[in-house]
């Protein structure tokens, strides 16, 4: 397996302009989860999805951030306009839902996409 | 809510010293506990996990227990290595998504 593939790896763009990031995740995990990481502020969740539904995004920090899962293979995470507070390391995870009864949900990490704003 | 409160980094050991990282945390209901860790450049992974009381995760030569009784998960290692140098996360499970603590950086000299 792959591993959860993240694109770009890194991204260096102007304030004002828009920011894609895609995720492709682990064939067969049905959660996917973006998170942001700094150094100020750790690691943030920031919207997680199940069966390509949004669950909660209450992490998501403004209306310039938003996220999409049109199917169960590709998700992504825009920005606009960008701010170069919005620097930081993007990460993307999934998880596999072992039912109801289990508490164990191993989530899986992609590399990340360092996004810089300039 | 749950939370995770671990001790705040950086710490710094020589090679071969004893690691103990303290991890305690607060949730409702019979969590499974984890620590993941982060190499430098690259995204978190599982290192350890426990999914009940008085379970013992180990890895790599690291260990953790889970005590209900004082709601920790302290990891340690008998001889960290520098190739451990690393930022270590505990975390728990809180029905379809984790709670992360704000990690902690280790360094290890040589």
């Amino acid at each position: 397996d792959a591993g959860v593939i993240q694109s770009p790896r890194h991204e260096v763009t102007e304030m004002g302009q828009e920011v894609t990031l895609r995720c492709k995740p682990i064939s067969g995990h049905d959660y996917l989860f973006w998170y942001r990481q700094t150094m100020m502020r750790g690691l943030e969740l920031l919207i997680y999805f199940n069966n390509n539904v949004p669950i909660d995004d209450s992490g998501m920090p403004e209306d310039r951030f938003s996220a999409k899962m049109p199917n169960a293979s590709f998700s992504t995470l825009k920005i606009q306009p960008s701010e170069p507070r919005d620097s930081a390391v993007y990460f993307c995870a999934s998880s596999r839902n072992l039912g109801q009864l289990s508490s164990y949900n191993e989530q899986f990490f992609g590399p990340g996409t360092r996004l810089t704003v300039l | 809510g749950d939370s995770v409160t671990q001790m705040e980094g950086p710490v710094t050991l020589s090679e071969e010293a004893f690691l103990t990282i303290n991890c305690t945390y607060t949730a409702t209901g019979y969590p499974s506990l984890f620590w993941y860790v982060q190499y430098p450049g690259e995204g978190l992974q599982l290192l350890l996990k426990a999914t009940k009381a008085d379970d013992k995760g180990s890895n790599k030569g690291f260990e953790a227990t889970y005590r209900k009784e004082t709601t920790s998960f302290h990891l340690e290692k008998g001889s960290v290595q520098v190739s451990d140098s690393a930022v270590y996360f505990c975390a728990l499970s809180e029905i379809d998504k984790i709670i992360f603590g704000k990690g902690t950086r280790l360094h290890i000299l040589p």
